[in-house]
């Protein structure tokens, strides 16, 4: 079965750079969101799109953006990087908001801030 | 907001013994529980939820049972492997959507 697909896997950028996190949800998923996790911590919810508006935000900076594309794929921007952005970060799609249904998680990409 | 609270880390056990992982919720209504596994270097994978009071969610010979009595839903496995060591989380949704609160996280590490 489709599983939610990140890219790149792994990205390393320099301080006050800018990096562009992609996200193709499970096919057919109306939502996704996006959670960062920094090393040894549980993962921390950014943002989440509904059929493509932004539905919740929660610990996000104000340098990060997010969009949910028309073909549902989403893309997390992030500029004037610092070291303390390095994380994984997860992109996850679900069926609905609501009704208990479960959120798929992809396998991350790897963001190394140097 | 709705919150879970997990059993910390780390957890060592050797191989084939019983593993218990507790974890407790504070919510409005029922919301479904999940538990969540991350292996080494790999992303989060769903390893079983339940979705209303008394449900069983079991997945891999691991088992954790949806307790309203207790707001607990506390995972176990009857004999855990070397392959089963990773970080599982505990994990339930905001009331009225479907973002995700996790807890802590338990480091499990089982030694052959």
């Amino acid at each position: 079965a489709a599983g939610v697909i990140q890219s790149p896997r792994h990205l390393i950028k320099e301080k006050r750079e800018t990096a562009t996190l992609k996200c193709y949800p499970i096919p057919r998923h109306d939502t996704v969101y996006w959670y960062q996790q920094g090393p040894g911590q549980d993962p921390q919810f950014l943002i989440s799109f509904y059929e493509k508006m932004q539905s919740d935000k929660g610990s996000i900076p104000d340098r990060f953006s997010a969009q949910q594309f028309s073909d549902y794929h989403s893309e997390l921007n992030m500029s004037s990087l610092e070291l303390g952005d390095s994380a994984l970060y997860f992109c996850a799609s679900s069926l609905s908001r609501t009704g208990g249904n479960t959120i798929y998680f992809g396998e991350g990409s790897w963001l190394t801030v140097v | 907001g709705n919150s879970v609270t997990q059993m910390e880390g780390p957890v060592t056990l050797s191989e084939e013994a019983f593993l218990t992982i507790n974890c407790t919720y504070t919510a409005t209504g029922y919301p479904s529980l999940f538990w969540y596994v991350q292996y080494p270097g790999e992303g989060l994978q769903l390893l079983l939820k339940a979705t209303k009071a008394d449900d069983k969610g079991s997945n891999k010979g691991f088992e954790a049972t949806y307790r309203k009595e207790t707001t607990s839903f506390h995972l176990e496995k009857g004999s855990v492997q070397v392959s089963d060591s990773a970080v599982y989380f505990c994990a339930l949704p905001n009331f009225g959507n479907e973002k995700l609160t996790f807890g802590t996280g338990t480091r499990l590490t089982i030694i052959p």
